[in-house]
């Protein structure tokens, strides 16, 4: 079926870099996406979200880009932190219901000192 | 601020046994969803509801039933744990309607073990 799914499963950068999280979906019809991180034993926590009417959006220190025309989402963060290291999913909707998102398979940003 | 909160945080169980994960939310929110995370995946939906008395069924609702009696709450119950149920519960609620309003909020999740 549809899916959405990352081209990286892990991310290593040094605090203070950039760092770009990338996300592959394939259901055309998806209208909605939205960026979660989730810490260690904890649940996802919203990021940033954009509709599928946007191509950026912008929020505190992170960025997300679409290109509907590859079917391509990315999560840019800026000058990355330590408390950064978490597994970042991207997250789809294509508006049938509002329960129902569809995850991708997550990477793991690791940030070093 | 509760949010999302979701009881037990651990719970071992034998192949067979049954029980109630809970979920409660106090934001008004219409829309409650249940997910689980296995290792190395993402999360998938398992039943979800869009108010209360309706509820539907998500990706992978096999062995799991769930309620909506009221706004606040959306038990998920496990008739008959089968070690394959071994998993991370995540409960979510979100407001629904506007699309522009369909951020879900997480609670902590329920780490469960079926032996």
């Amino acid at each position: 079926g549809e899916s959405v799914g990352l081209h990286l499963p892990t991310l290593s950068v040094q605090e203070g870099d950039n760092s770009i999280i990338n996300c592959a979906y394939s259901n055309s019809a998806s209208d909605y996406f939205i960026w979660y991180k989730q810490e260690s034993g904890k649940g996802p926590q919203f990021i940033i979200d954009i509709r599928s009417n946007m191509d950026k959006r912008q929020g505190q220190r992170v960025t997300v880009l679409l290109n509907k025309t590859v079917k391509h989402l990315s999560l840019q963060i800026a000058a990355t932190q330590p408390g950064d290291s978490a597994v970042y999913f991207c997250a789809e909707n294509a508006g049938t219901s509002y329960g129902k998102l569809t995850f991708g398979q997550g990477t793991i940003l690791t940030v070093h000192p | 601020n509760a949010g999302v909160t979701q009881t037990p945080k651990f719970q071992v169980l034998k192949t067979g046994q049954s029980m109630t994960l809970q979920c409660a939310q106090d934001m008004n929110h219409e829309y409650m969803s249940w997910y689980r995370q296995d290792p190395g995946m993402g999360l998938r939906l398992i039943h979800y509801s869009v108010g209360a008395g309706i509820t539907d069924q998500g990706e992978v609702p096999n062995g799991y039933n769930v309620s909506r009696s009221t706004t606040e709450d959306f038990p998920l119950r496990l008739l008959s744990a089968a070690p394959s149920q071994t998993s991370v519960y995540f409960c979510a609620s979100n407001p629904g309607g506007n699309l522009a309003k369909n951020i879900q909020y997480f609670g902590a999740g329920t780490r469960l073990s079926v032996l």
